[in-house]
This record gives structure tokens, C-alpha cells and sequence, in this order.
């Protein structure tokens, strides 16, 4: 089982300041079982990335999907109130079954 | 719309079967595969199980995998998922998912809001 593990578990930043966020897989996948999610408190995921830098549909550019082999990243340019929630990522490897990261909470500062 | 309408949480007993239901309107549901995802309280999400279009392919997590069984009705828009031998480590929100493909290879890009299972004696 490939096991994610995102970083930093907390991030306090601004609005208008740069985030990123870390996502490493405890082995190479393929670019396109990469997806991102977006959860706030109450509400379910929401799919945000997919195959590694795909952004879903209305999804603002401002969210960006980057890495390949065992590191990937979620950066979100410039903070809106409304994207402070905790972040996923998630493998989907073919062969066997589904992992998520244990999450990265942003929060405001 | 796309929707996803989870129902069939409740409390049980530990050792316990419940079955939930997932009512999905909006698209075409037999054209793609579909899933369940659990989220402990105040825990990550966990990936349960899914389906293909056709129930061709059928995957499981390994710590429900013989005590649960997740199926579908095309012809309701619906999906199941029927679990026994509850413990309390299955407590959780359960969520229905859409995936992006036909068989469960893509990511999830529509979810429902949950329901939820207590396991309790």
C-alpha cells in the first residue's frame, strides 16, 4: 500500500500570502493517481486537482497541482478567506485500493 | 444538478449489520464507477470501497474487506454498501463519491454530505 504523508500538519498564514503544501508518497506513482481535495469544517470534500496539476472543473487558477515520481505540491497563489480548511491528497493507483494523506489544516494567522 | 443523497446511518451494536444507500441524480449513473469513504470524528478521510460502471470491478480496503459489500442499481441511481461484524473502529461518516471514469481508476469529483454510523453497545 502506498502510503501518503502531507506536510506541514499546520500551516498559519495571511490572506493574500502564498501557500504550500507537501505531499510525499512512500513510492513513485504515476503523475495522473495524484488528486487533491479541499475540506471545510461541515462540508464534504470537494475535489480541487486530479492527475497530479489537472485543476476540476470551477476550480479558481489561483490553485495549482505540481510534483511527479514520490513529491507532489498544492500551492495556492494568493489566499482568499474562504480557502482556510484542511487540504488532501490522494493516490489512486490502479492496482489495488485508494490512500489519502493524514491531511494539512490552513489556517488563518 | 449533480447530486449525491446518502441515507441508512443509524446507532448499532457492535457485531451489528446496517446498510447504507447512496440516490444519486444529475448524470448518468451507470456510466461511472462509484465509492464510499469513511471520516472518523475529528479523523482523516479513508477510502472504504468502490465499484465499476457495470460492477465488473469491485475493490475493498483491506480492514473491511469479507465484512462488507458494496453493490449497485443502475436502474435505481443507486449504491450500496451493506456492512456486518460492525466494531467500533467502523464508526464514521460515510461518504458517497463519484469517480472521474468508467471503472474506479480516477478521482472523486462529486460527493455526497454523509451519513453516519455509530457503533455503540
Amino acid at each position: 500500500e502506498i502510503i501518503l504523508t502531507q506536510s506541514p500538519g499546520t500551516l498559519s498564514l495571511s490572506p493574500g500570502e502564498r501557500a504550500t503544501l507537501s505531499c510525499k508518497a512512500s513510492q513513485n506513482i504515476v503523475s495522473r493517481f495524484l488528486a487533491w481535495y479541499q475540506q471545510k469544517p461541515g462540508q464534504a470534500p470537494r475535489l480541487l486537482i486530479f492527475g497530479a496539476s489537472r485543476r476540476a472543473f470551477g476550480i479558481p487558477d489561483r490553485f495549482s497541482g505540481s510534483g511527479s515520481g514520490t513529491d507532489f505540491t498544492l500551492t495556492i497563489s494568493r489566499l482568499e478567506p474562504e480557502d482556510f480548511a484542511v487540504y488532501y491528497c490522494q493516490q489512486y493507483d490502479t492496482s489495488t485500493s485508494y490512500t489519502f494523506g493524514q491531511g494539512t489544516k490552513l489556517e488563518i494567522k | 444538478e449533480e447530486q449525491l443523497v446518502e441515507s441508512g446511518g443509524g446507532l448499532v451494536q457492535p457485531g451489528r449489520s446496517l446498510r447504507l444507500s447512496c440516490a444519486a441524480s444529475g448524470f448518468i449513473f451507470g456510466d461511472y464507477a462509484m465509492h464510499w469513504v469513511r471520516q472518523a470524528p475529528g479523523k482523516g478521510l479513508e477510502w472504504v470501497s468502490g465499484i465499476g460502471w457495470n460492477s465488473s470491478i469491485i475493490r475493498y480496503a483491506d480492514s473491511v474487506k469479507g465484512r462488507f459489500t458494496i453493490s449497485r442499481d443502475d436502474a435505481k441511481n443507486s449504491l450500496y454498501l451493506q456492512m456486518s461484524s460492525l466494531t467500533f473502529e467502523d464508526m464514521a461518516l460515510y461518504y458517497c463519491a463519484k469517480d472521474q471514469w468508467l471503472a474506479p481508476k480516477g478521482a472523486f469529483d462529486l460527493w455526497g454530505q454523509g451519513t453516519m454510523v455509530i457503533v455503540s453497545s
